[in-house]
């Protein structure tokens, strides 16, 4: 069982809508968890943190945890082609990170 | 902003070559980390140095060496080259902690003919 699960995709959805991206993980005692954007043949770049359960909001992201139930997803609220992109979860746990294999999200004007 | 530098965005190697992939971070970061990427495998960590001449395996660190002489700088070497080394290559820093994230440099798309 991988540490870190994501759904590869792709998500399409059109513009304006609100896209949701989901990441699962193994390990109850994760601390952190974070989000990355990584465009085609680009690094990926850090879109959001979260470290307690609940909704965190940044703009058109939010986050949500739920611990109890190991999950952590990516709200985007007006989906805009710009966000057509892979988004990477990652969790660190115990001086370790992990990240999932990406979620592609396709935004269709 | 944190700045992570990769010496190379492209390269071309032969096979059998050592090659010398460098990262430098201007942030005084703690952690250095070399990752590979590639389709339908995800980031893949090759090593680790949680402080300077400090370096830990990661889940693949087979063919690959590292050097961290000084705390801005992180190397990856590859010691013999082969085509199956061909790949995306991150670097990545961050303070240690809990609650720091990892900040990638641009990447190094190598090629092994």
């Amino acid at each position: 069982q991988k540490e870190v699960e994501q759904n590869s995709g792709p998500l399409s959805v059109p513009e304006g809508a609100i896209a949701s991206l989901n990441c699962t993980y193994s390990d109850r005692g994760s601390q952190s968890f974070f989000w990355y954007r990584q465009y085609s043949g680009k690094s990926p770049e850090l879109i959001m943190s979260i470290y307690s359960n609940g909704d965190k909001e940044d703009g058109r992201f939010t986050a949500q945890l739920n611990k109890a139930s190991q999950y952590v997803s990516l709200l985007i609220r007006d989906s805009q082609p710009s966000d057509s992109a892979t988004y990477l979860c990652a969790v660190y746990n115990f001086n370790k990170f992990y990240f999932g294999s990406g979620t592609k999200l396709n935004v269709k004007p | 902003d944190v700045k992570v530098t990769q010496s190379s965005r492209y390269l071309v190697k032969r096979t059998g070559e050592k090659v010398f992939l460098e990262c430098v971070q201007d942030m005084d970061h703690e952690n250095m980390f070399w990752y590979r990427q590639d389709p339908g495998l995800g980031l893949r960590l090759i090593y680790f140095s949680y402080d300077v001449k400090m370096k830990e395996k990661g889940d693949i660190p087979e063919g690959y060496s590292v050097s961290r002489e000084k705390k801005e700088r992180f190397s990856l070497i590859l010691e013999s080259a082969s085509t199956n080394q061909t790949s995306m290559y991150l670097c990545a820093s961050s303070f240690g902690g809990w609650n720091q994230p990892q900040h990638f440099g641009d990447g190094t798309r190598l090629s092994i003919l």
